[in-house]
This record gives C-alpha cells, structure tokens and sequence, in this order.
C-alpha cells in the first residue's frame, strides 16, 4: 500500500529558485496538508486542503502556495526560495473527521 | 490559538522501566487526542488515539486522559531500546478537525 507519496524526497536549491512538492494519496481522503518541521518547532501546518477544490491557509503560510489538483493530488509551491525555508516538509492526509492522520515520508529541502 | 505543550526531554529510562509522557493543552473544547510516534529521519506514525477521560491501553502502551485538568499522557510498560523516539502529542476539536501538534518529547530507553 503506497499510503501518501511525496516527491522529491531531497532537493537543494538557490535562494530566489523555485520549485513544487508533489504529494498523492491513495486512500481515498478528503483533507489533506503540508506541515514543515523545524528542529525544537515541532510539526507547524502551512496549508491544508479540506476537500478538492478548496485551500486554507495554516499557521505559517508565507512563502508559499497550493494547488489541490484533484482528489488524491496537493502540491505545495515554493515561488522565491529564501534560506528561512529550509526545512523537513511532509504531507499528510486525513479522512473528512481528521481523526487519524497519515504522514508522507517527507522532503528534506536546503536553500543555500 | 489552541496551544499544546510538552516537556522536550529528552527523557532517560532504562530498559524495562515505564515511560510517562505528558501533554497539556490549552483548548477546553478539545475533544480528540493523539500520540505519534517518530523515529529520526521518518515522519510520524500514529500509536494512539483517546477520546474518552479515563485510560485506554493497547499492548504496552496506555493513554491516560483527564478533560478536567487539560492533560493527556502516555505511558510505555516494558521499555525497550526500540521505543527510543520522539512522542508527538496531537490534539483536534474545539470547532476544527484539524490536529495542532506539540513540539514533541524524546525518550531514550538505554540498555
């Protein structure tokens, strides 16, 4: 079972670059995410989709955008890459209760 | 903003020893809890969820869950090596299913 799937795993880019995580799911959920996870932060939401066709911003959305392509896509967009994002980013997803989240095995971004 | 707290650690227990992990949180509303398990370099994975107050055990694992004082813990029997880790406290409700997350605790379990 392929679960959440996210590309690319690690990805080194040059302040002002930018670039798009891809992330798919196979389960069939409705609300999907992109959390960033920064040593001693802890998981911190940027985006968050509830359904196709919709976006919300999280807690720290600068910087970036989304697009939920479809039901099972949501890309996370990095337009100006700056230092300050560089990070661990997953993906997750949830079912429309949000009860149990399940987690990509994430992206390992650096901006020098 | 709802907020969820955890003591860092790392904590130290020794093979074999009960692990107490702790969470506090700030929403009153807050109606469903979760622990996530993660291992370094791996993204979370779910261990445990609780709704109701009151302890709720799966194999070595319990969650303990007080509504009244805002606190979730988790306690690990039989520690092994292996639960080394970050525990992640998560907690959703309140008007949004969305999960806000603590900053993690580590364990180590040494031999």
């Amino acid at each position: 079972n392929a679960g959440v799937t996210q590309t690319p795993k690690f990805q080194v880019l040059k302040t002002g670059q930018s670039m798009t995580l891809q992330c798919a799911q196979d389960m069939n959920h409705n609300s999907m995410y992109w959390y960033r996870q920064d040593p001693g932060m802890g998981l911190r939401l940027i985006y968050y989709s509830a359904s196709e066709g919709t976006t919300d911003k999280g807690e720290v959305p600068n910087g970036y955008n989304v697009s939920r392509l479809n039901k099972r896509e949501f890309s996370l967009r990095l337009e100006s890459a700056a230092p300050s994002q560089t990070s661990v980013y997953f993906c997750a997803s949830s079912d429309v209760s949000g009860n149990t989240i399940y987690f990509g095995e994430g992206s390992w971004l650096t901006v020098v | 903003q709802k907020e969820v707290e955890q003591n860092s650690g790392p904590l130290s227990v020794p093979e074999g020893a009960i692990a107490s992990l702790n969470c506090t949180y700030s929403d009153r509303g807050s109606q469903s809890f979760f622990w996530y398990r993660q291992y370094s370099g791996k993204s979370p994975e779910l261990i445990m969820f609780i709704y109701s107050n009151g302890d709720k055990e799966d194999g070595r694992f319990t969650a303990q869950l007080n509504k009244a004082s805002q606190y979730v813990s988790l306690l690990i029997r039989d520690s092994q090596p292996s639960d080394s880790a970050t525990y992640l406290c998560a907690v959703n409700g309140g008007g949004s299913y969305i999960p806000t997350f603590g900053r993690g605790t580590s364990l180590i379990v040494h031999p």
